[in-house]
């Protein structure tokens, strides 16, 4: 049992340039998130996803696009990378909607900058 | 609006000192509360977690909360801390979202500083 898995660790991007982050878990939960950390602003969530197929945005969407097509997998995707998403990338499970709080387990996280 | 406000962006203390780190929140309905560590170069791990019940909650790694409605504070201590506890904490409440799903609202984190 891997938990949450995340690739790169770590990634150089220049301006413009597309990437996608990849984030899986073999827990089998319903509930899968990317967030954000940046100095001295704790963790912003960019979007999340409560299944297959179903995805909403959090606070700071803007330049990011997201896809749930199995239950496993939850991949960020960076269209046009700016210097302002250089940043540190964590994705997050929970687990099922039935029950009225599930445990977010946190992935080891993606370092990015951006040129 | 839900937020969370961490009061010392920075503790250093003494090894086997006593501290505590701050944590104040604004809320308009009952509350999930937590604290994560993160050491360096790592993810989050969570450290103890307030859902209901007993207001005195305890966590991994010898640390505590106590949950203050009254006050909106979720304070985390430790009696004696180690070399080993230096790392980022933050204080986190839950807004349940479309969906069930359960959004993390972050505070802007604490650095623990522990030295010898």
């Amino acid at each position: 049992n891997a938990g949450v898995t995340q690739t790169p660790k770590f990634q150089v991007l220049k301006t413009g340039q597309s990437m996608t982050l990849q984030c899986a878990q073999d827990m089998n939960h319903e509930y899968m998130s990317w967030y954000r950390q940046d100095p001295g602003m704790g963790l912003r969530l960019i979007h999340y996803s409560v299944g297959a197929g179903i995805t909403d945005q959090g606070e700071v969407p803007n330049g990011y696009n997201v896809s749930r097509s199995t239950t496993e997998d939850f991949p960020l995707r960076l269209l046009s990378a700016a210097p302002s998403q250089t940043s540190v990338y964590f994705c997050a499970s929970s687990g099922r909607r039935q029950l009225s709080y599930n445990e977010q387990f946190f992935g080891p996280g993606t370092r990015l900058t951006v040129l | 609006a839900q937020s969370v406000t961490q009061l010392d962006s920075q503790v250093p203390v003494f090894e086997e000192a006593p501290v505590e780190l701050r944590c104040n929140y604004s809320s308009s309905v009952s509350v999930y509360l937590f604290w994560y560590v993160q050491y360096p170069n790592q993810g989050l791990q969570l450290l103890l977690k307030y859902l209901s019940g007993s207001t005195l909650v305890k966590g991994i790694n010898g640390f505590e909360a106590e949950f203050n409605k009254s006050q909106t504070s979720f304070h985390l201590r430790k009696p004696s801390v180690h070399i080993s506890d230096t790392a980022e904490y933050f204080c986190a409440v839950s807004l349940r979202l479309s969906g069930g799903y359960n959004k993390l609202i972050f505070g802007a984190g604490t650095r623990l500083a522990v030295h010898p």
